[in-house]
This record gives structure tokens, C-alpha cells and sequence, in this order.
């Protein structure tokens, strides 16, 4: 079983629609993470989650985006109203043992904004 | 701010060969984590290989092992006996040591293709 687990696998949406990413940890994580690679490109840091609140976020993360662990569990990414450009691949990551642990990435949401 | 340099974007090995790929990285911390992650087609990434800046010894995973040189700030991945299952990309990644700045800095990849 995964670590980290991610829904839905792939998201297709109109542009200017809402759209929220689902992260599942099944183990004892303390620090979340949202990193982006769009087709081609390099893995971006967007943002880090940490005892229910941000930690550190990219100049990527701006105001269309948010995060939130809202039943302890669940580690959501919300893209407010989407933009063409938000098209990509979006990877949750959850750090077990403390901030010196491993790093386990989910299998990935792919969103496509048409 | 940390920067990761991958200056091969692709490297091809024949099969059973061992093939070097590079990686330098730029930071002033002393104590930080080093990684190699590959990303088969699937997508997702998978840890290969870490390293931690305190070591001397360079760590080693089967067939997976690194050449790290600090004062250089190099921290390159060999593969011995390349598989076909190693044909992936491949990415460098930092991190600094720092509470709350445990975020990953990724450089560009490296593609590696396998040839048979």
C-alpha cells in the first residue's frame, strides 16, 4: 500500500472552473507538500503544510490557490479558477519521521484545463 | 536561494553498462540532503538514492551509487548493470537540513534511455 495516495489520477476541466486535488497519508506525517511539473518541465515546489497551517509557499502559489487538511486526513489542493497554464501534473508528498525523514511522493493528479 | 544543475537533459546507455549522470547544486548551508528521484512514464516519483552532506561516505543502493564531493558541490549517480527498467528521468533534488525548510529543490532531469 502507498504511502501517499492521490485522487483523482486525472482531472479535466474548463477553464475557470474550480478544481480540488485529494491527498491521503496513511501514516503518521507530520509536513505535507504540493509540488507541480508541467509536461517537459521540472518538479516546482508550490507549497509546505505543517501542524494545520502554511509553512512555505512558492511564488507560484498565489491567491487561486489554497490548502487545507480539513479532517485530519484528507490534504487538499484548490485551484479556485483555472487557468490554461495551471494545466500539469500535481504531486502531494508527506515527510515521515520528522523534518530529517523520507519524502514519499503520491502517484500524481494530472489536470488538464481546456 | 539553493539552485540544482542537471546539465545532460539525455544519456543513453546499452544494456548492462554503467552510465554516470551529473548533478551540482548551489548553496552556503553546511548540512543538508541530497537526492536522486526517477520518474518511469508512470509519472510518479520514486526515491532512488539519498545522501546526507554530513557523510563522508557516499551511499550506495545495489546498483544505484553516488560520487559525492562536497567542496565541489557535485553529486553524481552511477548505475551499474543498467536494466531496461532503468530507463526513466532522472532527477536531482536538495534540501536544506533547516526545521521548516524541509521543501525539495529539484533540478531539470536527466532522460535516460536504455538501449537493448
Amino acid at each position: 500500500e502507498p504511502e501517499v495516495t492521490q485522487t483523482p489520477s486525472h482531472q479535466v476541466t474548463q477553464m475557470g472552473q474550480e478544481v480540488i486535488l485529494r491527498c491521503v497519508p496513511i501514516s503518521n506525517h507530520l509536513y505535507f507538500y504540493w509540488y507541480r511539473q508541467i509536461l517537459g518541465q521540472k518538479v516546482e515546489f508550490l507549497v509546505s503544510f505543517y501542524n494545520n497551517e502554511i509553512s512555505e509557499k512558492s511564488e507560484i502559489f498565489d491567491d487561486q490557490f489554497s490548502v487545507e487538511r480539513p479532517d485530519g486526513s484528507n490534504f487538499t489542493l484548490k485551484i479556485r479558477s483555472t487557468k490554461l497554464e495551471d494545466s500539469a501534473m500535481y504531486f502531494c508528498a508527506a515527510l515521515r519521521g520528522g523534518h530529517t525523514g523520507e519524502l514519499f511522493f503520491g502517484e500524481g493528479s494530472r489536470l488538464t484545463v481546456l | 536561494a539553493q539552485t540544482v544543475t542537471q546539465s545532460q537533459p539525455e544519456m543513453s546507455v546499452q544494456e548492462a553498462e554503467t552510465v554516470t549522470l551529473s548533478c551540482t547544486y548551489d548553496t552556503s548551508e553546511s548540512d543538508y540532503y541530497l537526492f536522486w528521484y526517477k520518474q518511469p512514464p508512470s509519472r510518479q516519483m520514486i526515491l532512488v538514492i539519498r545522501q546526507e552532506a554530513y557523510k563522508q561516505q557516499n551511499a550506495t543502493e545495489n546498483r544505484f551509487s553516488v560520487n559525492f564531493q562536497k567542496a565541489a558541490k557535485s553529486f553524481s549517480l552511477k548505475i551499474s548493470d543498467s536494466q531496461l527498467g532503468d530507463a526513466a528521468m532522472y532527477f536531482c533534488a536538495y534540501r536544506s537540513s533547516n526545521f521548516g525548510n524541509e521543501k525539495l529543490t529539484f533540478g531539470t532531469g536527466t532522460r535516460l534511455t536504455i538501449i537493448p
